[in-house]
């Protein structure tokens, strides 16, 4: 069955780039349209973005256009960049599949903004 | 963005009782409308597509109602493993957006 792994760096200075990567294993990247959701420790959820390998892609304006998604499609991944990090972009970043109801999740990961 | 508030936000309830979470939407969303349980320490799970739709091996004692701005979940005889918060989720209009969570516990 599909299943989805987020990586990248734990610790991002403020004001530097958060990059993250999702990759995709038991099925193709070109197959389904992928989501980025956050969690801010202990609150609630928030969607961030989704792609689609046809160029289809959405934005939550509430990240001000500091927000790129993109899709790897020879690695089977896809990727989310966040510019210009404050303490409020701290929380643990999860990957999804689908575009209406996501399933499944990637395990979510932690990513601090601090100096 | 639509707004979608949870009520309540903590509900403590002893095993094989009923369990109603109710997600009222700042605008209609017709049937898109899902729910989603966490558990401390995990990623989301999904439970319900579109309002009513089991998803893949969820318990039938989970399950999902409403139309137009309010929607409900039910569990129907909780049981322990149920200790979790419940999330809605609309995908009507864009941005996506989620409910704040109700925390349920088992009494």
């Amino acid at each position: 069955q599909v299943q989805l792994q987020e990586s990248g760096p734990g610790l991002v200075k403020p004001s530097e780039t958060l990059s993250l990567t999702c990759t995709v294993s038991g099925g193709s990247v070109s197959a389904y349209y992928l989501t980025w959701i956050r969690q801010p420790p202990g609150k609630g959820l928030e969607w961030i973005a989704h792609i689609y390998y046809t160029g289809i892609i959405n934005y939550n304006p509430s990240l001000k256009g500091r927000a790129a998604i993109s899709l790897d499609t020879s690695k089977n991944h896809f990727s989310l960049r966040l510019s210009f990090v404050t303490d409020a972009d701290t929380a643990v970043y999860y990957c999804a599949r689908g575009r209406d109801w996501l399933d499944p999740w990637g395990q979510g990961t932690l990513v601090t903004v601090s100096s | 963005e639509i707004v979608l508030t949870q009520s309540p936000d903590f509900q403590s309830v002893a095993p094989r009782e009923k369990v109603t979470i109710t997600c009222r939407a700042s605008q209609s969303i017709g049937s898109n409308l899902h729910w989603y349980q966490q558990k401390p320490d995990q990623s989301p799970k999904l439970l319900i597509t579109f309002v009513s739709q089991s998803f893949s091996g969820v318990p039938s004692r989970f399950s999902g109602s409403g139309s137009g701005i309010d929607y409900t979940l039910t569990i129907n005889g909780l049981e322990a493993e149920d200790a979790a918060t419940y999330y809605c989720h609309q995908t009507s209009s864009l941005p996506w957006t989620f409910g704040q969570g109700t925390k349920v516990e088992i009494k």
